[in-house]
């Protein structure tokens, strides 16, 4: 299936490093979600967004939906082991039942 | 708080038989959605719900089936059990109402086919 244009793919940062990952696509969106998925759990809602150049917080997270509707950012700063993770993007055309995911960012912190 | 389960969370069965994986949410949402997982495929749909009594195929829907007969549940059942079905399934649910595309997914149920 169609999958979003996720990156990087995955990255080592040290412990206290501010991160960034980006989400692209072909089409546009009305809504971009983050999610954050640890082993053998599901994923977990971490930021909506609803509106082209929306920039959304969440604690040490913020993310911001593009102005052209085809991209969304998430970084993540002063990174902590529990960071880690799998993070990946979501996008939704609004008015329909499908939902786009992204390719994932593995992230690992070494402390 | 409401929330999203699933059970079993994981499950071992053989070739051949009928598996049922559960899902109920404490939202009172309209939209849910199975997806199963795997590596290299990301999430993929199977099958969803827009409210009571509706059920659609996603993209890999052979061999699933659902049915929705009151908001809260959508069980996911694999009529006979094939070891390509070997996956982590996820339920996931949506209000359906405003302009609200927020999806919330369960923790997951690992499934085996031996």
């Amino acid at each position: 299936g169609q999958q979003l244009n996720q990156s990087p793919q995955s990255m080592f940062i040290q412990e206290g490093e501010d991160v960034s990952m980006n989400c692209t696509s072909s089409s546009i969106f009305n809504t971009w979600l983050w999610y954050k998925q640890d082993p053998g759990e599901g994923p977990v809602l971490l930021i909506a967004l609803y509106k082209a150049g929306e920039l959304t917080s969440n604690g040490r997270l913020t993310a911001q939906f593009g102005i052209t509707r085809k991209d969304s950012f998430l970084n993540i700063s002063a990174s902590i082991p529990s960071d880690v993770g799998i993070y990946f993007c979501a996008g939704h055309g609004g008015g329909t039942y499908k939902y786009i995911f992204g390719t994932g960012t593995r992230l690992k912190v070494l402390a | 708080d409401a929330e999203i389960t699933q059970s079993p969370r994981h499950k071992i069965t053989e070739t051949g038989r009928q598996v049922t994986l559960a899902c109920h949410q404490t939202w009172n949402h309209n939209n849910m959605f199975w997806y199963r997982q795997d590596l290299g495929h990301g999430l993929r749909l199977i099958h969803y719900s827009y409210g009571v009594q509706d059920t659609n195929k996603g993209e890999v829907s052979d061999g699933y089936s659902v049915s929705r007969s009151n908001t809260e549940d959508l069980p996911l059942t694999l009529e006979s059990a094939a070891s390509s079905q070997t996956s982590v399934y996820f339920c996931a649910s949506s209000p359906g109402t405003g302009n609200t595309g927020e999806l919330f997914f369960g923790e997951g149920s690992r499934l085996t086919v031996l």
